[in-house]
């Protein structure tokens, strides 16, 4: 299957600072691709939607200024955690695909732990 | 907006055959079925996709009734190494866009 990288796997930040999280499709173009949170034993929580060339779509509830997502080429997207605090400290995913309906591939994952 | 809904949790034995069955009554006439196993501190895994009657690859079977309001996901012979999460996702699309919702997953717990 396609692979999507994620960069870093994991991050330990200090309270007031920004984390970037890189998300790269290696082997395919990807014209959207997804953000995700992840709490413990928890599901994911989408949190954007973004499609290259375009300003991201945030679900209800998802701080735009704080989550900057760019998704500036068809194989990388960036999640900027902005400011971040200790209730940022999560699992960040990134999800791409080719298209609608087809199969989504998923990063492995970041650990942000901020302190 | 598709919704769907899984068990919490199942437990099994090594070498039985899994299924675990998800409602989705919302599904959209052009949505397809797919389902994602997950393991502690990874990103989701793709298992299967469909969007009627059975598909079947090298690690499971997929199974949707003509009404497409359910789907089940059987693994044959389960062992240690499938105890994960397990997704099921209805694919979704709103205003324009598209977007892969996970609701809240079946843990399946294999024990010998």
């Amino acid at each position: 299957g396609a692979v999507v990288s994620q960069h870093p796997s994991r991050v330990i930040c200090k309270s007031g600072t920004s984390v970037k999280i890189e998300c790269r499709s290696l082997d395919f173009q990807a014209t959207t691709m997804f953000w995700y949170r992840q709490f413990p034993k928890k599901s994911l929580m989408l949190m954007a939607t973004s499609n290259e060339g375009s300003k991201a779509t945030y679900e209800q509830g998802v701080e735009k200024d704080k989550f900057l997502i760019n998704h500036a080429s068809l194989t990388l997207s960036t999640l900027t955690v902005t400011s971040a605090h200790p209730e940022d400290s999560s699992f960040y995913i990134c999800s791409a695909r080719v298209g609608q309906n087809t199969e989504a591939f998923f990063g492995q994952g970041t650990r942000l732990t901020v302190v | 907006l598709a919704k769907t809904t899984q068990p919490i949790s199942m437990d099994s034995y090594e070498g039985q055959e899994v299924n675990i069955t998800c409602s989705h009554n919302n599904i959209a006439t052009n949505d397809y079925i797919t389902w994602y196993q997950q393991f502690p501190s990874q990103g989701p895994r793709f298992i299967i996709q469909g969007y009627k009657t059975k598909v079947t690859n090298e690690v499971a079977s997929l199974f949707i009734p003509a009404d497409r309001k359910s789907s089940t996901l059987s693994l044959p012979r389960v062992s240690l190494s499938d105890t994960a999460v397990y997704y099921c996702l209805v694919g979704d699309r709103t205003g324009g866009g598209n977007k892969l919702t996970f609701g809240t997953g079946t843990q399946l717990k294999v024990e010998l």
